[in-house]
């Protein structure tokens, strides 16, 4: 079964430029979860997908970052303009469905470097 | 706001000794996560306990959720350098629509 795809692995950009990373999570998961983890820290949820629809996006610093899923399948994380605070890897996660006991399946990240 | 601490922040041994990571909150969770990060990949999960004072053995790893499920500590026996890496602790709270929160992490090195 394949995992969690993301792409790219690794961005630089310069400060106040616009990036984006796409996601692909495993097939028939339902729930999709976009992390961001600062050096030295857990991950730190930014907004969590059911199918299509927005569940949780209070932690989405909305004036810069915007996120998608359209169809309920790959989804885009996009920060325009970036700041240098956003140096961190991005994770995305998907599970089955919303509930307790729930194995989240996380890709290798994206690592954004912002100059 | 739910915060999870984890003990120590970094902690480096030589293979085959035992060791111990925490995890404190003051707020109940419904159930306690133990993921394994190492460096350029995501996490992965290593237990789920979900009542308190249960206790799991993953080989050489024994996880225990406190009573009060505001806690919960991992055990490694015999530590060897293939465990080497970051162990992430994350609380999920059914009455706040199943949100995940995660510690900051153990960054453990185990020299052989």
């Amino acid at each position: 079964e394949a995992g969690v795809a993301q792409s790219p692995r690794y961005k630089i950009i310069e400060k106040r430029q616009s990036v984006a990373f796409w996601c692909n999570p495993i097939s028939g998961h339902a729930t999709l979860y976009w992390y961001q983890q600062i050096l030295g820290q857990g991950p730190k949820l930014l907004i969590q997908f059911q199918n299509n629809g927005v569940v949780d996006d209070s932690q989405l610093p909305k004036d810069r970052f915007s996120a998608e899923r359209l169809k309920g399948v790959d989804s885009t994380l996009k920060i325009q303009p970036a700041k240098l605070e956003d140096s961190a890897v991005y994770l995305c996660a998907s599970s089955l469905e919303i509930q307790v006991n729930n194995e989240q399946f996380f890709g290798p990240g994206t690592r954004l470097t912002v100059l | 706001t739910q915060l999870l601490e984890q003990s120590p922040q970094f902690l480096s041994i030589q293979e085959g000794e035992n060791l111990t990571v925490y995890c404190n909150s003051s707020s109940v969770f419904s159930s306690l996560q133990w993921y394994r990060q190492e460096p350029g990949e995501g996490p992965v999960l290593l237990v789920t306990v979900v009542t308190g004072g249960e206790v799991k053995k993953l080989k050489r790893l024994t996880f225990q959720f406190g009573d009060a499920r505001k806690d919960s500590s991992l055990h490694i026996t015999a530590a060897q350098p293939g465990d080497t890496g970051l162990y992430l602790c994350a609380g999920e709270n059914a009455t706040g629509g199943f949100k995940t929160i995660f510690g900051a992490g153990t960054r453990l090195f185990v020299k052989a």
